[in-house]
């Protein structure tokens, strides 16, 4: 399995508090992304990045902010959580333009805001 | 607006029998098309993947069948088993690097292959 740590892998949250997930990876990829997962939605892109301080939005991104200092570390923010973002949360990693060109998922964060 | 559209949304197929499940793309940058499988519980795993100079690969009972001019893509899974039963998710990507290397999927179908 590709290294990927996603934490947490579930949290429960109150309306309005702030919440970050945070993705790991120990395989040195350029690209990292953040999906939602939701019923009759399939995967949707939250953010992504291709470098370190180098971000974007991706088609769901109202509400979400992330950072990425490290090449190994993706945080997602949700500033204020409100009951539209429970979901779960899939980030992923990737090297386009290399052999590496495959992408590849964490196992997920459930995150439920009640 | 939806630039890979999935169907079916679900699927049930009897054991030894063919799964197809077809997506079309709007996007005549994507260059990269892969089929991801996800089990419950589980993150999306690369099935197979086909670049459109091709028209077809095939990977053991995994067939991806690619028809450019129509810009629809499709997986066939022959002699499905119930340990196929799962969800199928295609996607498509561009090559030209920066915003154009993030994955845009289509919504998932979900198979179930009766024993």
């Amino acid at each position: 399995d590709a290294g990927i740590t996603q934490s947490p892998r579930h949290k429960v949250t109150e309306t309005g508090t702030p919440v970050t997930l945070r993705c790991h990876q120990t395989e040195n990829h350029r690209y990292m992304y953040w999906y939602r997962q939701d019923p009759g939605h399939g995967l949707r892109l939250i953010h992504y990045s291709y470098g370190v301080k180098d971000t974007d939005k991706g088609e769901v991104s109202d509400g979400y902010s992330v950072s990425r200092s490290k090449t190994e570390d993706f945080l997602l923010t949700l500033e204020s959580a409100t009951s539209s973002q429970t979901s779960v949360y899939f980030c992923a990693i990737s090297d386009p333009g290399t052999v590496n060109t495959e992408a590849f998922f964490g196992q997920g964060t459930r995150l439920t805001v009640v | 607006q939806q630039q890979v559209k999935q169907s079916p949304q679900s699927l049930i197929v009897q054991k030894g029998g063919i799964s197809i499940i077809n997506c079309a793309y709007e996007n005549t940058a994507f260059d990269y098309f892969p089929w991801y499988q996800q089990f419950p519980g589980k993150g999306p795993a690369l099935l197979i993947a086909i670049r459109p100079d091709v028209s077809e690969k095939k990977e053991g009972r995994f067939t991806i069948s690619f028809n450019k001019s129509a810009k629809q893509f499709s997986l066939h899974i022959m002699d499905s088993q119930p340990g196929d039963s799962a969800t199928y998710f295609c996607a498509a990507r561009g090559n030209s690097g920066g915003s154009n290397y993030k994955l845009t999927f289509g919504k998932g179908t979900l198979l179930t292959v009766n024993p």
